[in-house]
């Protein structure tokens, strides 16, 4: 079964810039689109990347997000960080023409 | 606005079934996909499956077909997601999420909080 896998936690400083990447194990995760979304403890998942490099509205432009054939990787980088950054971050993909799934999330700490 | 709500928490007992529900309001319900993601204590999200309520072409992960269904019904622009037989390791919280302008879950519901007691 195709898996995306995460680092299990990144820590920055507040300001500072944080690149969490999403390896795909098999195929090119470049056939596919990425997506990224963010959980704070309590609170549903919203998304703060959409098909590999696209923000939603109200998602501030410190939120980037790019694919990476040669390295079949997917990144979602933040800058300026703020305590209000810190969250859980996952990403999503297909792995079939059927099925999706998210990799298994990067818990990101801002101290 | 386009909002999911979700049905209450349930406390059921290994066995027992469930029937849980996704209230689509602020687009039309037949015309985006519809998931389900569970979110086990202390653990990350997982993908169930997910359905199309115009045509109920329904797609699920090799990991949750046959333990769970997913349905829709349109006249109540309502999707649902049912356990025949549950079991304590289906204690978790599940999210239902929409599709909108791209192909990702735009939309999510607040979570329904599932409790199975062995």
């Amino acid at each position: 079964n195709f898996m995306l896998t995460q680092p299990h936690s990144v820590s920055e400083s507040p300001g500072k810039t944080v690149t969490i990447s999403c390896t795909g194990s098999s195929g090119s995760i470049a056939s596919n689109y990425v997506h990224w979304y963010q959980q704070r403890p309590g609170s549903a998942p919203a998304t703060v990347i959409y098909e590999n490099n696209q923000r939603p509205s109200g998602v501030p432009d410190r939120f980037s997000g790019s694919v990476d054939s040669s390295s079949n990787s997917a990144s979602l980088t933040i800058s300026g960080l703020s305590t209000e950054d810190e969250a859980d971050y996952y990403c999503q993909s297909f792995d079939s023409s059927s099925s999706q799934v998210f990799g298994g999330g990067t818990k990101l700490t801002v101290l | 606005e386009v909002q999911l709500v979700q049905s209450g928490a349930e406390v059921k007992k290994a066995g027992e079934s469930l029937k849980i529900s996704c209230r689509v309001s602020g687009h039309l319900f037949t015309s985006y996909w519809i998931g389900w993601v569970r979110h086990m204590p202390g653990e990350g999200l997982e993908w169930m499956g997910i359905i199309y309520p115009g045509d109920s072409d329904t797609r699920y992960s090799p990991s949750f077909r046959g333990q769970v269904t997913i349905s829709a019904d349109k006249s109540i622009n309502t999707a649902h997601l049912q356990w025949s037989s549950l079991k304590a390791s289906d204690t978790a919280i599940y999210y239902c999420a929409s599709y909108g302008s791209g192909s990702h879950f735009e939309y999510w519901g607040q979570g329904t909080l599932v409790t199975v007691s062995s």
